[in-house]
């Protein structure tokens, strides 16, 4: 069974704005993390955070983790376009298991 | 090379076939993975392999079939599938400990007719 939930299920804004997505997990941890999927295809990983880190940022990507509400957010600043497609949150414990997805759509 | 290749992209079988889907990296990562992703769904873990050797088989139907001949390949043998069981199959690697991020492969598009 899937561990994470995520909010929302889909997302769409115009671009230049700023999107936040949500992760909910049951368990405890080792590392939590992002990936993209366009599309059809495979998936690209974006940002892996430590279960002792609460914040990190690579490019326009900002994640936060609060293990106490076992709970991250991820935070793409400035959107374009090309960063339309789904989002995933993963959790990492004996297996890399994977929450619902967000659908982000990018207007321009 | 930081790319795992799958072949085929696309492909469609009867009920009676059998076919095999390959995956292949040359990152020197020692766990491999395969992973069943239905429409709008997230990917679910199949199997996994660690040095070569079946680690984790998550209650997989004996239709499919995984093999890891050496520390770049895997395979998954598949036989007498059902309609249901199309889907996009993903192959993913990684460093040991699994304490690091997965690189995917684009994924085979599998269609069972």
């Amino acid at each position: 069974s899937q561990q994470g939930e995520e909010d929302p299920q889909a997302l769409s804004i115009q671009e230049g704005e700023n999107a936040t997505m949500n992760c909910s997990y049951k368990t405890s941890i080792n590392n939590l993390q992002w990936y993209r999927q366009n599309s059809g295809r495979g998936l690209v990983h974006l940002i892996l955070i430590r279960s002792n880190e609460r914040e990190k940022h690579s490019g326009r990507l900002r994640v936060t983790l609060d293990t106490s509400k076992k709970s991250s957010s991820l935070l793409i600043t400035a959107s374009r376009a090309a960063d339309t497609a789904s989002y995933f949150c993963a959790t990492s414990g004996s297996r890399l298991t994977f929450g619902e997805g967000t659908q982000l759509t990018v207007n321009p | 090379d930081t790319e795992v290749t799958q072949t085929p992209k696309h492909l469609v079988m009867g009920m009676t076939n059998k076919k095999s889907l390959k995956c292949e990296q040359h990152m020197g990562h020692r766990a491999m993975y395969w992973y069943k992703q239905k429409a709008k769904k997230p990917p679910e873990l199949m199997f996994v392999y660690s040095y070569e050797k079946l680690s984790i088989n998550e209650s997989v139907p004996s239709r499919f079939s995984p093999e890891c001949p050496n520390s770049s390949l895997l395979n998954l043998h598949l036989h007498a599938l059902q309609p249901e069981d199309s889907a996009l199959y993903l192959c993913a690697s990684s460093q040991v400990p699994y304490d690091y991020g997965y690189t995917f492969g684009s994924g085979t598009r599998l269609t069972v007719v």
